[in-house]
């Protein structure tokens, strides 16, 4: 079946440093990739997505590019801020899968001033 | 536009009790989504409703119900609580069943003792 692996955090890192957040998938078929963003006490919200392959996804200075080669849709932002602490979550939706959404775990990120 | 609300904010039961989750939005959207969110394993689907009068079973349905009493509300209900379930609970809607991007509410933090 389906299924979304994301490394595991939390990830610790002082403002204005570079993220990477990886994720990997297994999918039947051709699924759109997501990126979600959980802020503290808040809901999911998408932060971006990409539906096909090559397609690069962002949003915020955020950044995530779907690798059909190696199932991979990490996340990255070159210079992060305070205000990124949050718990952020890959995602995968196919048709195969009956258009339902697949999360991975989530990774929570820290951001020190 | 509230978006998706979902009330209570924060419940304790005691294990054998009832309760049911409210969920709303006002979206229009037709699709409506019960997850449940545990440490280490990402969300999970309890039950989905495509369109208003329909309802399935996701991944994880055993000891829930749920009804979709029109197209705005979307309800799960716990009919003997156990400690297991103890968990936050996210509502969420897409416009139809295939649409890619869903919203989410704030959830519902339960405790079961």
């Amino acid at each position: 079946g389906n299924s979304v692996t994301q490394m595991e955090g939390p990830v610790t890192l002082s403002e204005e440093a570079f993220l990477t957040i990886n994720c990997t998938y297994t999918a039947t078929g051709y699924p759109s990739l997501f990126w979600y963003v959980q802020y503290p006490g808040e809901g999911l919200q998408l932060l971006l997505k990409a539906t096909k392959a090559d397609d690069k996804g962002s949003n915020k200075g955020f950044e995530a590019t779907y690798r059909k080669e190696t199932t991979s849709f990490h996340l990255e932002k070159g210079s992060v801020q305070v205000s990124d602490s949050a718990v952020y979550f890959c995602a995968l939706r196919s048709g195969t899968g009956g258009f339902k959404t697949i999360f991975g775990a989530g990774t929570r990120l820290f951001v020190k001033a | 536009n509230a978006g998706v609300t979902q009330t209570p904010k924060f419940q304790v039961l005691k294990t054998g009790q009832s309760m049911t989750l409210q969920c709303a939005q006002d979206m229009n959207h037709n699709s409506m989504y019960w997850y449940r969110q545990d440490p280490g394993m990402g969300l999970r689907l309890i039950y989905y409703s495509a369109s208003e009068g329909t309802t399935d079973k996701g991944e994880v349905p055993n000891g829930y119900n749920v009804s979709r009493l029109n197209k705005r509300e979307f309800s799960l209900r716990l009919e003997s609580a156990a400690p297991s379930q103890t968990s936050v609970y996210f509502c969420a809607s897409t416009q139809v069943r295939t649409q890619e991007t869903q919203y989410f509410g704030p959830g519902t933090r339960l405790l079961v003792l």
